[in-house]
C-alpha cells in the first residue's frame, strides 16, 4: 500500500518547455487535488478532481491543466514552463475529511 | 487580507515546555478545522480534526475551536524534538474540498 506517489521528485525545466507531474493513488479515494507550496504562501489549491471524469480549478489554475485519468491518476500539465511556476507540487487524495499528500516534486524553472 | 493567518514564525521553545500554535480566520461559513504537520521536505500528514466549536484531544496534543472569536489553536505538551516540523491550519466549510490553509508555523524544539 504505496498511498500517494508522484513522480518525478526533482526536475530542472527552462523557460517555455513543458512537462506533466504524474500522481497516483491506490486508497480508492474519489476526490484528488493539486498544490503548489510557495515560501510564505502555504499551500495553493490548483485543480482538483472529485471524480473520475470530472475538474475543477482552484485557487491559482493559470497556466497549468490536468487529466483525471482514470480513479487512480490525475496529472498536472505545465504546456509552457514560466520562472513564476517554481515550486513544490503536492497532489493529493481524499475520501472523506482527510487529505493524504504525496511526498511532493520539487521544480525549478530557470 | 488573508482568509486564514497563521504566524510564520520560527518558534523555537526547550523540549518539554507546552506549544501554542495559532489561526485566525474571517470566513464564518469555515466548520471543519483541521492541524496537519509537515516534516522538511516531505508532504503535509493530517494531525488533528475538529468540527465547529469546542476542544478534541489525542495523546500530548489538544486541539481547540473559538467559532465566535474565528480562532482555532494546537496545544502540544511535553514537547519532544521530533516535534520539529511545520504546523499548517486547515478549514473548510463542508469538511472535505477545497481546504484554506494557513502559511504554516516552522516550530523547532530544542533538546
Amino acid at each position: 500500500n504505496a498511498g500517494v506517489t508522484q513522480t518525478p521528485k526533482f526536475q530542472v525545466l527552462k523557460t517555455g518547455q513543458s512537462m506533466t507531474l504524474q500522481c497516483a493513488q491506490d486508497m480508492n479515494h474519489n476526490s484528488m487535488y493539486w498544490y503548489r507550496q510557495d515560501p510564505g504562501m502555504g499551500l495553493r489549491l490548483i485543480y482538483y478532481s472529485a471524480s473520475e471524469g470530472t475538474t475543477d480549478k482552484g485557487e491559482v489554475p493559470n497556466g497549468y491543466n490536468v487529466s483525471r485519468l482514470n480513479k487512480r491518476e490525475f496529472s498536472l500539465r505545465l504546456e509552457s514552463a514560466a520562472p513564476s511556476q517554481t515550486s513544490v507540487y503536492f497532489c493529493a487524495s481524499s475520501a472523506l475529511a482527510e487529505q493524504f499528500f504525496g511526498p511532493g516534486t520539487r521544480l525549478t524553472v530557470l | 487580507q488573508k482568509e486564514v493567518e497563521q504566524d510564520p514564525g520560527p518558534l523555537s521553545v526547550p523540549e518539554g515546555a507546552i506549544v501554542s500554535l495559532n489561526c485566525t480566520y474571517s470566513n464564518s461559513a469555515f466548520q471543519y478545522f483541521m492541524w496537519y504537520r509537515q516534516y522538511s521536505r516531505k508532504g503535509p500528514e493530517l494531525l488533528m480534526y475538529t468540527y465547529s466549536s469546542g476542544n478534541k484531544e489525542d495523546g500530548r496534543f489538544t486541539a481547540q475551536v473559538d467559532k465566535s472569536s474565528k480562532y482555532i489553536s494546537l496545544f502540544i505538551r511535553d514537547s519532544q524534538p521530533s516535534d520539529s516540523a511545520t504546523y499548517l491550519c486547515a478549514m473548510s466549510p463542508f469538511g472535505n474540498e477545497k481546504l484554506t490553509f494557513g502559511t504554516g508555523t516552522r516550530l523547532t524544539i530544542i533538546p
